[in-house]
């Protein structure tokens, strides 16, 4: 069955900082995979996915994902954390018998804090 | 519409009582989900129409739970006999075919 583990319910950054949230997959076929932000009061965003082609993956403000099978991870980053970013992120993997659509298989979260 | 909207965006029942949940998806999006999200988790897939057709209820945990898309654009969720361990957040996600899923702010349910 896949999974989808996300390492750290919580992860604080200071502003200016890196931001490193983690996530590692399981999955018997190649997987598509899936990064989601969830502000507050609000529905879940798409930040970026990965389907097939360059493993290294660029979404939206300013995030990007690196594709590793050998490690069968999708670590998100991004190079400078603003205050804004501070949110819940998902990571997701498409399920394999999702019969042609996107059934989603999600992370159990981590919670982003930025501080000054 | 500009966006996916559920309602009601928060819903406190008694135990026992029936709960309907209603989602209003982008016009023209044909394929419609439903998750729930449990405190301190993600959301886990519930059910998946394409058109007016439920294609997939997998995800649903029992038979108190349905879900109907009559006329292939308004859905609704329909927990019967409404017990405590059904309080979650019930998230509502409209995509184009196969495209990215656009989610709904959710419906925060809670069974006393």
């Amino acid at each position: 069955a896949q999974s989808v583990t996300q390492l750290g319910s919580h992860v604080s950054v200071s502003e200016g900082a890196l931001v490193p949230l983690r996530c590692n997959y399981s999955s018997s076929v190649p997987p598509y995979l899936f990064w989601y932000v969830q502000y507050p009061n609000q529905g879940l965003q798409l930040l970026l996915k990965y389907t097939t082609g360059a493993t290294l993956v660029k979404g939206i403000n300013g995030f990007e994902a690196e594709f590793k099978k050998s490690e069968t991870s999708f670590h998100l980053t991004k190079p400078s954390a603003h205050m804004s970013d501070a949110a819940e992120y998902f990571c997701a993997v498409r399920s394999v018998f999702s019969g042609g659509y996107n059934k989603l298989i999600f992370g159990a979260g981590t919670r982003l804090a930025v501080h000054p | 519409g500009a966006g996916v909207s559920q309602s009601p965006r928060y819903k406190v029942t008694k135990r026992g009582q029936d709960v309907a949940l209603r989602c209003d998806p982008i016009s023209g999006h044909v394929s419609l989900y439903w998750y729930r999200q449990a405190l301190g988790q993600g959301p886990e897939f519930l059910t998946y129409f394409n058109y007016e057709a439920q294609q997939d209820k997998s995800g649903l945990p029992n038979d108190r739970f349905s879900a109907e898309r009559p006329e292939g654009s308004i859905s609704t969720l329909t927990i019967q006999r409404t017990e405590q361990r059904d309080s979650a957040m019930y998230r509502c996600a409209s995509s184009l075919y196969r495209d990215e899923q656009f989610f709904g702010p959710g419906t925060r349910l809670t069974v006393l």
